[in-house]
């Protein structure tokens, strides 16, 4: 089993839909979580933290699962400009999961 | 504020050539260093840590070397690059202490090796 595991996609949905990615780590030692966002040919970028309790930055959800060891990110209201590649990470060994497709669509 | 250079933007190599990549960062002391390796279209693959002037990590064996000359400088560098060694290659920083802060990352190398 991978360390870190996610569902490559392509998600492809309209504007305006609510979309959800889980992301899968084997190691339950790890401690922090984070969901990177990487847009066609650039680096990653820190999209947000995922806290033991969940949270929110506007239309963006994180949350955390330790029984099951999974993290997901929520989207609503999706943007055309919410189109990247959704990248999670897991901090204990700093490890990265291939990332999730998503492209939104008019 | 932090910020984080890392260059060239791009490079065309010819294979069994040397390389080396720069990456500093700025506003910050004793950051944690990452280089990464993303080829086309898969994840992004560790390649080397350091918590220190010359304290490397690497996680990969392969044909490439770290070094930390200075607090805030991380150099990659090849003697012989291989056709494999294509890829985006990556630069980053975190808050040094604990695996618990998240990495930022520059701008990314593309390196073609022909």
């Amino acid at each position: 089993r991978k360390e870190v595991e996610q569902d490559p996609g392509p998600f492809n949905v309209p504007e305006g839909a609510t979309v959800a990615f889980n992301c899968t780590y084997s190691n339950s030692a790890s401690q922090s979580f984070f969901w990177y966002r990487q847009d066609c040919r650039k680096e990653p970028k820190l999209l947000m933290s995922v806290y033991s309790s969940g949270n929110e930055d506007g239309r963006f959800t994180a949350q955390l699962n330790r029984a099951s060891q999974y993290i997901s990110l929520l989207i609503r209201d999706s943007k055309l400009s919410d189109s990247a590649t959704y990248l999670c990470v897991v901090n204990v060994g700093v490890r990265f999961g291939a990332g999730t497709r998503l492209t939104v669509k008019p | 504020s932090q910020t984080i250079h890392q260059w060239p933007a791009t490079l065309v190599q010819p294979v069994g050539s040397p390389l080396s990549l720069e990456c500093t960062v700025e506003g910050t002391s004793n950051p944690n260093l990452y280089w990464y390796r993303q080829a086309a279209g898969r994840g992004l693959q560790l390649l080397f840590y350091s918590v220190g002037i010359g304290q490397i990590s690497s996680e990969v064996p392969q044909n490439l070397s770290a070094s930390r000359p200075q607090d805030r400088q991380f150099i990659l560098s090849s003697k012989k690059l291989l056709l494999s060694d294509s890829g985006f290659y990556l630069c980053a920083w975190s808050d040094r202490g604990s695996n618990n802060q998240p990495q930022h990352f520059g701008d990314g190398t593309r390196l073609s090796i022909l």
